[in-house]
């Protein structure tokens, strides 16, 4: 059972759109809240993380939105280039649990020139 | 630059083998880990060592065993590899408390 909930599965956008992918958890006990990026044939690397004190984090044009009441957060990508394809996997990790990671099932992200 | 490397970047072994995967990374991490990589699945814990000798069952540890005798390695052993373990296996360390995962390139494995 997936501790973390990710959608949409695929994602294709144009040049300049805003992409936008979702997540979903069930554990409270949840505290640090990273988006991870993988590009084909090479290991998922941290794109950025929001911890459940803030309701937003921004870093260039990459967003994290945090909703801690309905527990969910979402990664927006502003001005998307189709240097952004790839997939991209939101993640959960918790003091409470040693800070064990646990993984959404990813995103595939086109983004059309 | 940190690095975790993964000994072998493909494999195809035969139903029944046993299989080593082989992890070392050079930022003195005290947290290594295992995790499967399948489509739709996303990534999916298998076991985790917060200390050299010492290892913790992830989500999905049927079929898996490791070792980790030196801070810097930590092996992933199938001992009876079956073609549902083909996947794509990544290997990620962390220092200690809360913070960024470093993953290497994977292996991706093949049982036939």
């Amino acid at each position: 059972q997936q501790q973390v909930k990710q959608s949409p599965q695929s994602l294709i956008v144009q040049k300049g759109g805003i992409s936008i992918i979702n997540c979903a958890y069930e554990n409270t006990a949840f505290d640090y809240f990273p988006w991870y990026q993988q590009f084909p044939g090479k290991g998922p690397a941290l794109l950025i993380a929001i911890r459940p004190d803030v309701s937003e984090k921004k870093e260039g044009r990459f967003t994290i939105s945090f909703n801690k009441s309905a527990k969910q957060f979402s990664l927006h990508i502003m001005d998307s280039q189709p240097g952004d394809s790839a997939t991209y996997f939101c993640a959960a990790a918790s003091r409470e649990n040693n800070n064990d990671m646990r993984f959404g099932a990813g995103t595939r992200l086109t983004v059309k020139p | 630059d940190v690095k975790v490397t993964q000994s072998s970047r493909y494999l195809v072994k035969r139903t029944g083998e046993k299989v080593f995967l082989e992890c070392v990374q050079d930022m003195d991490h005290e947290n290594m880990f295992w995790y499967r990589q399948d489509p739709g699945l996303g990534l999916r814990l298998i076991y985790f060592s917060y200390d050299v000798k010492m290892k913790e069952k992830g989500d999905i540890p049927e079929g898996y065993s490791v070792s980790r005798e030196k801070k810097e390695r930590f092996s992933l052993i199938l001992e009876s590899a079956s073609t549902n373990q083909t996947s794509m296996y990544l290997c990620a360390s962390r220092g200690g408390g809360v913070g960024e995962l470093f993953f290497g390139e994977g292996s991706r494995l093949t049982v036939l």
